[in-house]
């Protein structure tokens, strides 16, 4: 089945510091959507783009379907962004089912 | 205001039993899903129906049951549960295929 890996598993940052998110996937995917997932549990939509570039404020967005691959970024980073950041691609067929990977678990330091 | 309800936030059942949890979406969405969480795993999808049509079901057992009685509610009956169903379960709407808001989850603990 449809495979989603996210790299690091964990990364730790000073504050400050600018941060990348790989994520890689094992079948053509129309879209990639990534998630921060508070330590609570609840979910956040960060952004959504089928392939190219996205920004919203300090994150950037990079999905090459082609290559099968995504990446987030995150510029400035601060103590509150640390939580799970979650990578899920949607394979086609316009069901809307979304394939999660595990994560990668972010820990911002002062 | 909270844009998607779901309904209790916490669950405790007995092996056998059977509960209903419950998702309503206030942002418009002609979509709406499941997914579980449950310890070590990534979020599993489990179900998607749109216009309050089944379009994906990739949940094996019948003892999870949708139910839509409004295009903007998707319940979840789960029947028989086992402490194997054990997990957070969240719900999530969309337009279809586009970007999907996750519902705050149910977190249901089977004894």
């Amino acid at each position: 089945g449809q495979q989603v890996q996210q790299s690091p598993a964990s990364l730790v940052l000073q504050e400050g510091e600018n941060a990348e998110l790989q994520c890689n996937f094992s079948s053509t995917a129309t879209r990639l959507q990534w998630f921060y997932q508070r330590p609570g549990g609840s979910l956040v939509s960060l952004l959504s783009n089928p392939s190219g570039t996205k920004h919203t404020g300090r994150l950037t967005s990079t999905t090459v379907t082609k290559e099968r691959r995504g990446s987030l970024h995150i510029s400035s980073s601060q103590i509150t962004d640390s939580g799970t950041y979650l990578c899920a691609m949607e394979p086609g067929a316009n069901t809307g089912k979304l394939t999660f990977g595990h994560g990668t678990i972010l820990r911002v330091h002062p | 205001d909270p844009k998607i309800i779901q309904k209790p936030k916490y669950l405790v059942a007995v092996t056998g039993s059977e509960k209903i949890l419950i998702c309503e979406q206030y942002l418009g969405h002609n979509a709406m899903y499941w997914y579980r969480q449950s310890a070590k795993k990534p979020l599993e999808f489990m179900f998607s129906y749109s216009y309050q049509k089944l379009m994906d079901n990739q949940t094996a057992s019948s003892r999870f049951q949708p139910q839509s009685s409004k295009k903007n509610h998707l319940d979840l009956q789960i029947t028989a549960l086992k402490p194997d169903d054990s997990a957070t379960y969240f719900c999530a709407s969309s337009p279809l295929s586009y970007e999907q808001y996750f519902g705050p989850g149910t977190r249901l603990t089977v004894l």
